[in-house]
């Protein structure tokens, strides 16, 4: 099974509101990875948790706050977000962190912000 | 952020023809894997090369690690339509934990 799970499939939100992204894997994955995704482009990595501690922040905005509950979940804190972060968020999980690890990717959220 | 050269950008091809892309970097690259992602959806791993001159195949699909360690290959036998979609190359390099991803081929194929 190499299964990660994303909710919500869509997301529609006000520049004021505070929403979560969820992610959740059961492959006893210890890395995960938060991505964006900009219509006709790659991947754009902004997160990674190792073993449930942040280790890389690609210089994301403040407005984005991840967090690690436990070794299966990850959240993507949204707060005060702008239109131009409108985008595919994508988690990935891999079994650890470095080496020739392979990210597996859920299927995304798409958020709208207005 | 980096991004690696992957060529062509978008292929119009009939059902049934053979299809090649590839990937360059200018930095050697200790892993090599090769997404499908269909719009609105998440990349899907088609194949992981993990060592210089390996050849693997997944069905239609047969991805090379390039004996340089700076390239990558991939080509699909006899397309079908579900082929359709963007193909993502990406290579992790020994100096750093990221996948660099390359910038997508676009393929459509028509019946």
């Amino acid at each position: 099974d190499t299964e990660v799970t994303q909710t919500p499939k869509h997301l529609v939100m006000g520049m004021t509101n505070k929403k979560s992204l969820k992610c959740e894997q059961h492959m006893g994955h210890r890395a995960m990875y938060w991505y964006k995704q900009k219509a006709k482009k790659p991947p754009e990595l902004m997160f990674v948790y190792s073993y449930e501690k942040l280790s890389i922040n690609e210089s994301v905005p403040s407005r984005f706050s991840p967090e690690c509950p436990n070794s299966s979940l990850l959240n993507l804190h949204l707060h005060a977000l702008q239109p131009e972060d409108s985008a595919l968020y994508l988690c990935a999980s891999s079994q650890d962190q470095g080496g020739i690890e392979t990210q597996y990717f859920g299927p995304g959220t798409r958020l709208l912000v207005l | 952020g980096q991004q690696l050269n992957q060529s062509p950008q978008s292929m119009f091809i009939q059902e049934g023809e053979d299809v090649s892309m590839n990937c360059t970097s200018s930095s050697i690259f200790n892993t090599w894997l090769w997404y499908k992602q269909d719009p609105g959806e998440g990349p899907v791993l088609l194949i992981a090369l993990y060592k210089a001159g390996e050849l693997t195949s997944n069905g239609r699909l047969t991805a090379q690690f390039g004996i340089t360690r700076k390239d990558s290959f991939l080509n699909i036998s006899a397309s079908i339509p579900s082929d359709v979609g963007i193909y993502f190359c990406a290579g992790r390099s020994y100096n750093t934990d990221k996948l660099i991803f390359g910038t997508g081929t676009r393929l459509q194929v028509f019946p």
